[in-house]
């Protein structure tokens, strides 16, 4: 069976200051994909990133970026100099091969930046 | 990314009734998915469905309380019926667009609440 952990429930810090947001996986899969969504006080979700499996390179996006490690299954996501806009919580997911749409989220973790 | 509308955005509804959700994409796709957010909580899949046959459910849900249609490939519905105030949840359409940069597109959503 799949899970993700977000062990972080709320994370509060002042604008310009660095965060990050942990993810664990837990699959037996070898293939798999992980993803990392936005969800603004509006409700939508905004996605931000896919990553598969055989692919461990880091991303960066602007202020964003993203540190995929398999030895220690985790898909932690960075926000650099965080802004208000960036209030939100934030999901991490993760879905197998052969089981595509069955998006296995984590519980999410709630970030307020303040002035 | 695929454009998802959706609606209604929200609906306060009696319980005893249904209510249905539409969900409307701009391109043709194979899969559309299902998802309930319930209140403070994660996205869970209810169900995904195909154009042509049955829709595939979720453990935990069924047919008759969610019943779903998908008379096209770019159309989809889910019914919520007999809705008690436990189906309160936003409720989500999803799709998936393949490839490095791109993940599953949500719609915008419907918040439901029953009373």
């Amino acid at each position: 069976a799949q899970k993700v952990t977000q062990a972080q429930t709320e994370i509060s810090v002042v604008e310009k200051e660095d965060v990050t947001l942990d993810c664990v996986y837990e699959t037996r899969d070898t293939t798999y994909y992980l993803f990392w969504y936005k969800q603004p006080p509006s409700g939508e979700l905004v996605f931000l990133i896919r990553r598969n499996s055989f692919d461990e390179q880091n991303e960066i996006s602007g202020r964003y970026s993203w540190n995929f490690q398999k030895s220690t299954s985790s898909f932690n996501f960075t926000i650099t100099a965080s802004q208000v806009v960036d209030s939100a919580v934030y999901f991490c997911a993760l879905t197998v091969r052969g089981s595509q749409g069955n998006l296995i989220f984590g519980k999410g973790t709630k970030l307020s930046v303040k002035p | 990314s695929a454009v998802i509308s959706q609606k209604p955005s929200r609906d306060i509804c009696q319980r005893g009734t249904s209510l249905t959700i539409q969900c409307q994409v701009d391109s043709q796709v194979t899969m559309m998915f299902w998802y309930r957010q319930q209140p403070g909580q994660s996205l869970t899949l209810i169900a995904t469905a195909n154009q042509g046959s049955e829709a595939t459910y979720e453990s935990g849900f069924v047919i008759d309380k969610f019943p779903i249609s998908r008379p096209n490939l770019t159309f989809s519905t889910l019914t919520v019926s007999n809705m008690s105030p436990e189906d309160s949840s936003i409720y989500l359409c999803s799709v998936d667009r393949e490839g490095k940069n791109y993940g599953y597109t949500f719609g915008s959503g419907t918040r439901l609440t029953v009373v």
